[in-house]
This record gives C-alpha cells, structure tokens and sequence, in this order.
C-alpha cells in the first residue's frame, strides 16, 4: 500500500526562526512529489519535484528530493506569522491521477 | 491564472433534501477532481474525470454523484446526505496524465464547506 509520513505533525517556532519539514514515502511507479501549504480552505501549490539533489526555491521556502532514501524536506527560513499553516505533502504515482497525502505538518509560527 | 472556482463556499442541508456543488476551471485541464477533507486529515479523492471521463470512483456511496458537463466544468449531486458527510469539499483540476508532461500539479479550489443536519 502506497504511503506517505511527515513528521513532525505539529511545530511552533518564534517569528525569525528556521523549520525543516520531512517528508518521507513508500509508493509503487513513484513519479513526483508535491508540497502544498493550507491555510483555511484550499491547499496552495508549492513545488513539485521529480529529481534528486536538485533545490527548487521560492523566497524564503526551498525543498528538495532525494529518491535514493525515499524523502523530502521543505525549508522555511526567517519564518513569519503568515507561514502559519498546514503543510501537505504528496506523492504523485504514475499509471493514475492519484495523489497520496501525508497527515500534514501543523506549524505555529509566534510573534 | 491558477484559479479553480467552486461555489456556493457554504452550504446547509437536510437529509431529504438534493443539492449540487459546483466546480469550474478555465485552464484548458483535462482533468477534474473531487475531494472530501474532514477537519484535521489530509484531503480524501473521491472521483477523478479525466477527459470528460469518470476515471477513478474511491467506492464513494451513490449518495454522492458526480457530473463533468464539459471540459470546464465539473458538478457534484447531493442526495439523501449523513450528518457525517458533513466536511470541506475541494474540487482541483490538472493538465492531462497522458500529455507526457513529467508529474502533474493539482491546483485546488477553495472549497464548499458541507453541514448536514
């Protein structure tokens, strides 16, 4: 069975500080893996990886995959109050439109 | 332009009573999605339309029936509803699988929030 585990599920920081987010997973025909960040209603896209070792970065998020031991990580330094959110990560497998979600991280950023 | 449009965003319903959410997308994607997230889990997929086409049906009761009109837009009929079927119902849509496009991004809409009483 196809799975997908973040970790931590919940995370309060201060304002300022820097968070790392893992993602780790087991499918069949893996073909890429999305980070989406909910606030309220709908899950915002992030990025999307599909190859190892190679960063994709926007502002202050970054993340990177690595295929080899099966996980990814979502960077978020200097954090503010607007990073508050859930933090959902998917596997894409290949052969259906399926995505398989983790359970989300939950991050508290404090003023 | 990412936008994925659903209305109404808030919706009360009876048990007895039939209603229908609605999706619409003006991406060109050929595929549409519904989803159901209940209040602290991962979004849930219920039905994928791929071309027009209902694709994947996740076993979901026949209470829930889905439509895709056209290539835009995508519908779901409430009939005969539980007040556990009471949650956030997202609605995404993405370009093709078969497009050979390496991974697929779904991009979602903001949601109908569901009660039923």
């Amino acid at each position: 069975e196809d799975k997908v585990v973040q970790s931590p599920l919940s995370l309060v920081v201060h304002e300022g500080d820097t968070v790392t987010l893992n993602c780790s997973y087991e499918v069949t025909n893996f073909r890429s893996l999305l980070w989406y960040k909910q606030e309220k209603k709908a899950p915002t896209f992030l990025f999307m990886l599909t190859s190892s070792g190679i960063e994709k970065k926007s502002g202050r998020l970054s993340s990177i995959l690595d295929k080899k031991e099966l996980f990814s990580i979502l960077n978020i330094t200097a954090t503010q109050t607007g990073d508050s959110a859930i933090y959902l990560c998917a596997v894409e497998t290949g052969g259906s439109e399926k995505l398989v979600f983790g359970k989300g991280t939950k991050l508290t950023v404090n003023p | 332009d990412t936008e994925v449009t659903q209305t109404p965003k808030h919706l009360v319903m009876g048990m007895t009573n039939k209603k229908s959410l609605k999706c619409e997308q003006h991406m060109g994607h050929r595929a549409m999605y519904w989803y159901k997230q209940k209040a602290k889990k991962p979004p849930e997929l219920m039905f994928v339309y791929s071309y027009e086409k209902l694709s994947i049906n996740e076993s979901v009761p026949s209470r829930f029936s889905p439509e895709c009109p056209n290539s835009s837009l995508l519908n779901l009929h409430l009939h005969a509803l539980q007040p556990e079927d009471s949650a956030l119902y997202l609605c995404a849509s993405s370009q093709d699988q078969e497009a050979g496009v390496r991974g697929n991004i779904q991009y979602f809409g903001a949601g109908t929030r569901l009660s039923v009483l």
